[in-house]
C-alpha cells in the first residue's frame, strides 16, 4: 500500500530540547515537503526536497531543520523548539510533476511548553 | 500556482449531491486543477484532478468550464464521512510544492 509514515504522531516537548519528526515514503518518489498547519493560516510549507541531498527552503522554514540522505526518508530536525512552534505537522511527497498528485501522512502535534 | 477562491462553507442533505465551486480565474493553460480534502485534523486526501476535459473517478466528478477560470466538484452521493475541509489547487507539484487556500468546510447532515 503506497504510504506516507510519520512518527510520532503526538509529541509534547520542552522548550531547547531538540527534537526529530521522521517522515518515510514507499513510492520512490523524488519531491518530499514538510507542511504545518496552524488555525487561520492554513498549510504552509516549511521545507522541500526535490532527490536526495537536494533542499530548499518553503514559506516558513525559520527554525527547522531538515536531510535527505536517502529517498525514502525526509526528517523535520527542530534544533531548539519554541513554543511559536506548537502546530500540527504534515509531511507529503509525490512524483512531482503537474499531472501528479501528493500524499500526505497522518500527521505530527507537536506541543511545545 | 494560480491563486484560487472557494466558498468558505457549505452544507448538505446526505445522500444528496455537493456541489462545491472553486474560482480560478488565474489558471495557466498548463496547470491542472486539484481537489483534495482533509478530515478533522488527518493528512490530506487527494481526490481527483483535471486539465480541461470533466473527470470521474470512484470518488467524485470534476467539471471545469471551457474557459477553466473556475470548477466544480461533485459528490454524487453526500455522506456523513463526507463532511470535511475541501481545498481546490492548481499547478499540481511541481518543485514537490502545493498551495493550499482557506478551502471549504463542507457539512452533510442527516
Amino acid at each position: 500500500e503506497a504510504q506516507v509514515t510519520q512518527n510520532p504522531r503526538y509529541l509534547i516537548t520542552v522548550t531547547g530540547k531538540k527534537l526529530t519528526v521522521t517522515c518515510s515514503q514507499n513510492m520512490n518518489h523524488e519531491y518530499m515537503s514538510w507542511y504545518r498547519q496552524d488555525p487561520g493560516l492554513g498549510l504552509r510549507q516549511i521545507y522541500y526536497s526535490m532527490n536526495v541531498e537536494v533542499t530548499d527552503k518553503g514559506d516558513v522554514p525559520e527554525g527547522y531543520k531538515v536531510s535527505r540522505k536517502e529517498k525514502r526518508n525526509f526528517p523535520l530536525i527542530l534544533e531548539s523548539p519554541s513554543p511559536n512552534q506548537t502546530s500540527l505537522y504534515f509531511c507529503a511527497s509525490s512524483a512531482g510533476t503537474a499531472n501528479t498528485e501528493a500524499f500526505f501522512g497522518q500527521g505530527t502535534r507537536l506541543t511545545v511548553v | 500556482d494560480a491563486k484560487t477562491t472557494q466558498p468558505p462553507s457549505m452544507d448538505c442533505a446526505e445522500g444528496r449531491a455537493a456541489n462545491l465551486p472553486c474560482n480560478h480565474s488565474t489558471i495557466s493553460g498548463n496547470e491542472y486543477v486539484y481537489w483534495y480534502r482533509q478530515i478533522h485534523s488527518q493528512g490530506p486526501q487527494y481526490i481527483i484532478h483535471g486539465l480541461k476535459n470533466n473527470e470521474t473517478n470512484e470518488m467524485a466528478s470534476l467539471i471545469i468550464t471551457e474557459d477553466r477560470k473556475s470548477s466544480t466538484l461533485i459528490l454524487p452521493h453526500a455522506t456523513l464521512r463526507d463532511t470535511a475541509v475541501y481545498y481546490c489547487n492548481s499547478g499540481g507539484t511541481s518543485y514537490g510544492k502545493l498551495t493550499f487556500g482557506q478551502g471549504t468546510i463542507l457539512t452533510v447532515h442527516p
